[in-house]
C-alpha cells in the first residue's frame, strides 16, 4: 500500500492551461514537501508546508496543506513548457526519538506542450 | 555552492564486480541518505544516516553498504552488483527531516549487465 498516492500519474496539457496535482494519504504528517525533477536530474525542492491549512505562492504554482495535515495539492496557473517535469510530493512523519521518517509519492509526470 | 556531489554519473559494469558510488555535500548537513529510483516505483529509500557513524536500513537495503564515516561522505557501495540493482540513484542531505527538506544530487545511472 502507498502511503503517499498522487494524481494523476501523468498529465499532458497545452500551454496557457491551469492544472491540479493531487497527494493524498490517511496518514498525518509534520511537514509536507513538493519536489520537481527534470530529465537527467535529481529533484529541487519547490516548498514546504507544514501547518494545516496553509497555502502557499510560487509565482504561478499555489500548494495547500489540508487542514488535518493528510493531503496537499499543487495548482498551476496558464502552464508554460519550462513546467515540464515530473512533480514529487513528499511527507515527513515522526518515526519515534525526534526521528523523522520521509516518504514519497510516485509522482505525477507534467507535459506541457507549446 | 551548496550542492551534493556524486560520482560516477553514469557506470556500466557486469554482475559479481565490487563498485562504489560517491557522496559528498558541503552544506555541513548531519543527515544523509540514498535512494533509488525505478519507472513505476517511485524514489525508494536504500539506506540513510542521521550523524557519522550512525546508519540505518531504508525501504530496500539487499544488496547494498553504506559508511560514514566523516559528515561530508556518504559512499553507496555494490559488493556484488546483480542486474536488479540496474537504475538511477540518488544521494541526498538534510539538516534535519522535520521539514523534509533534502537536497539531492545529480544522479547517478548504473547499469549492471
Amino acid at each position: 500500500t502507498q502511503l503517499l498516492e498522487q494524481s494523476p500519474q501523468f498529465l499532458s496539457i497545452q500551454e496557457g492551461e491551469n492544472l491540479t496535482v493531487y497527494c493524498n494519504s490517511s496518514s498525518v504528517f509534520s511537514s509536507l514537501q513538493w519536489y520537481r525533477q527534470e530529465p537527467g536530474e535529481g529533484p529541487v525542492l519547490l516548498v514546504t508546508v507544514v501547518t494545516g491549512g496553509e497555502v502557499k505562492k510560487l509565482k504561478r504554482l499555489t500548494f495547500q496543506f489540508g487542514d488535518a495535515r493528510k493531503d496537499s495539492s499543487l495548482h498551476i496557473t496558464a502552464a508554460q513548457p519550462g513546467d515540464t517535469g515530473l512533480y514529487l510530493c513528499a511527507g515527513a512523519r515522526d518515526s519515534g526519538g525526534s526521528n523523522y521518517k520521509l516518504t514519497f509519492g510516485k509522482g505525477t509526470l507534467l507535459t506541457v506542450n507549446p | 555552492e551548496a550542492q551534493v556531489t556524486q560520482n560516477p554519473r553514469y557506470l556500466i559494469t557486469v554482475t559479481g564486480k565490487k563498485l562504489t558510488v560517491t557522496c559528498s555535500q558541503n552544506m555541513n548537513h548531519e543527515y544523509m541518505s540514498w535512494y533509488r529510483q525505478d519507472p513505476g516505483l517511485g524514489l525508494r529509500q536504500i539506506y540513510y544516516s542521521m550523524n557519522v557513524e550512525v546508519t540505518d536500513k531504508g525501504d530496500v537495503p539487499e544488496g547494498y553498504k553504506v559508511s560514514r564515516k566523516e559528515k561530508r561522505n556518504f559512499p553507496l557501495i555494490l559488493e556484488s552488483p546483480s542486474p536488479n540493482q540496474t537504475s538511477l540513484y540518488f544521494c541526498a542531505s538534510s539538516f534535519g527531516l522535520f521539514r523534509g527538506e533534502l537536497f539531492f544530487g545529480e544522479g547517478s545511472r548504473l547499469t549492471v549487465l
